[in-house]
């Protein structure tokens, strides 16, 4: 299995501020990336898609960059409706799996 | 609007096999274009991708899971279902089924609500 690791595991930010969360993959994966929000108690939505693409109706502060085994989710200027837990994937390989979450809170 | 919507006994005894279906409204399962699968997630913890199946039967697993796993497809009734059998408290979690498509990244781009599942005696 390709293993996703996501860092940080949490952090505490204020509403305008710039946030990077980063995804690691063990092995290449190419753009082969997803991106996900989920609030509590609610499906996850996907934000990014093929490591940069953003998902129609998602707000242009969200952003995606990194190919190969390091890829980066960037939020421009943290909006209070963006605290949530966000999740990587990877679809390389024929098994799909997820990074293990990175909650963002408020500061 | 493409809706999915789970459905399925919310408690299963342990070593007993826990059945789930989604069935798919605003669009027919029967696309060369999509895939339909199912991830869970345990209360508190994170997501995990349980398999996936094309609409000409072909199915993809998680290896972790794929000796006790089976998705299959109701063309006929617009639905896919989900068996895990010998389940376990380790195998309590909300349950979604979603859509991703074939081509290029997958991203699951349509859910369904997710169906919390109880394995307890």
């Amino acid at each position: 299995d390709i293993q996703m690791t996501q860092s940080p595991s949490s952090l505490s930010a204020s509403v305008g501020d710039r946030v990077i969360i980063t995804c690691r993959a063990s092995q290449s994966i190419s753009t082969y990336l997803n991106w996900y929000q989920q609030k509590p108690g609610k499906a996850p939505k996907v934000l990014i898609y093929a490591a940069s693409s953003l998902q129609s109706g998602v707000p242009s502060r969200f952003s995606g960059s990194g190919s190969g085994t390091d890829f980066t989710l960037t939020i421009s200027s943290l909006q209070p409706e963006d605290f949530a837990t966000y999740y990587c994937q990877q679809t390389y390989s024929t098994s799909w799996t997820f990074g293990q979450g990175t909650k963002v809170e408020i500061k | 609007q493409l809706q999915l919507q789970e459905s399925g006994p919310g408690l299963v005894k342990p070593s007993e096999t826990l059945s789930l279906t989604c069935t798919v409204s605003g669009a027919s399962i029967i696309s060369s274009d999509y895939y339909w699968g199912w991830i869970r997630q345990p209360p508190g913890k994170g997501l995990e991708w349980i398999g996936s199946i094309y609409y000409s039967g072909s199915t993809y697993y998680n290896p972790s899971l794929k000796s006790r796993v089976t998705i299959s497809v109701d063309t006929s009734k617009n639905q896919f279902s989900l068996k895990v059998t010998s389940v376990t408290a380790a195998d309590t979690a909300v349950y979604y089924c979603a859509r991703s498509p074939y081509s290029g990244s997958s991203p699951f781009d349509y859910w369904g609500q997710g169906t919390l599942v109880t394995v307890s005696s």
